[in-house]
């Protein structure tokens, strides 16, 4: 099974600060690669597909990038409503794994 | 707009069973997408549990759940199903039917809100 290690596992930020989280597969996943958001007692929402990709809806200020075993979710200007868990999934093969989560708080 | 329903979720004693069902509504050719079953223990991070493909003649497990799980799909109802038996305490989660981008290689497009099983005696 492929391994996803995010970090940071917490992160404190401000309203306005421009965010960093980063992701690394076990091995070579191509851009097979998304990112989700999670809120509390919600379920996620996708923000990040084919590692670089934005669905539609989701504010430019998030972007991802990164190939093969490397990959970040930045968030240009963190706005309040950003204030959330998130979760790379890697989906080059079954079984598709997540990475442990992101949590992204006020400092 | 896309919508995921879960059902079935309630409180089982370890050993027993339970069927989720997860009806999609809101888009069109129903069989051309797998559509994925993730879990949620409480506090933690999300699991993939299950997937089927569009057509349903291909089924994919965790091994944590590898023989005591199955899933299917009824196509001509838009509706997928998680059969879960011999149930244990770690099965406890919210669990989420996910509609795949496509009928491989799939990221999550749209996510139910949740059906919460508890496995307890």
């Amino acid at each position: 099974d492929i391994q996803m290690t995010q970090s940071p596992s917490s992160l404190y930020a401000s309203v306005g600060d421009r965010v960093t989280i980063t992701c690394r597969a076990s091995r070579d996943i191509s851009t097979w690669l998304a990112w989700y958001q999670q809120k509390p007692g919600k379920a996620p929402k996708a923000l990040v597909y084919a590692a670089s990709s934005l669905p539609s809806g989701v504010p430019s200020r998030f972007s991802g990038s990164g190939s093969g075993t490397d990959f970040t979710l930045t968030i240009s200007s963190l706005q309040p409503e950003d204030f959330a868990t998130y979760y790379c999934h890697q989906y080059n093969s079954n079984p598709s794994t997540f990475g442990q989560g992101t949590k992204l708080q006020i400092k | 707009e896309v919508q995921l329903l879960e059902s079935g979720g309630g409180l089982v004693q370890p050993g027993g069973s339970l069927r989720l069902s997860c009806a999609a509504s809101g888009f069109t050719f129903f069989d051309s997408f797998a559509l994925t079953w993730v879990r949620q223990a409480p506090g933690k991070g999300l699991e993939w549990v299950s997937e089927i493909s569009g057509g349903g003649e291909s089924t994919y497990y965790a091994d944590s759940v590898k023989g005591r799980f199955t899933v299917s799909r009824d196509n001509s109802k838009n509706t997928v199903y998680l059969q879960m038996s011999s149930l244990r305490a770690e099965d406890t989660a919210v669990y989420y039917c996910a509609k795949g981008s496509g009928y491989s290689n799939i990221w999550f497009t749209n996510w139910g809100q949740g059906t919460l099983v508890t496995v307890s005696s």
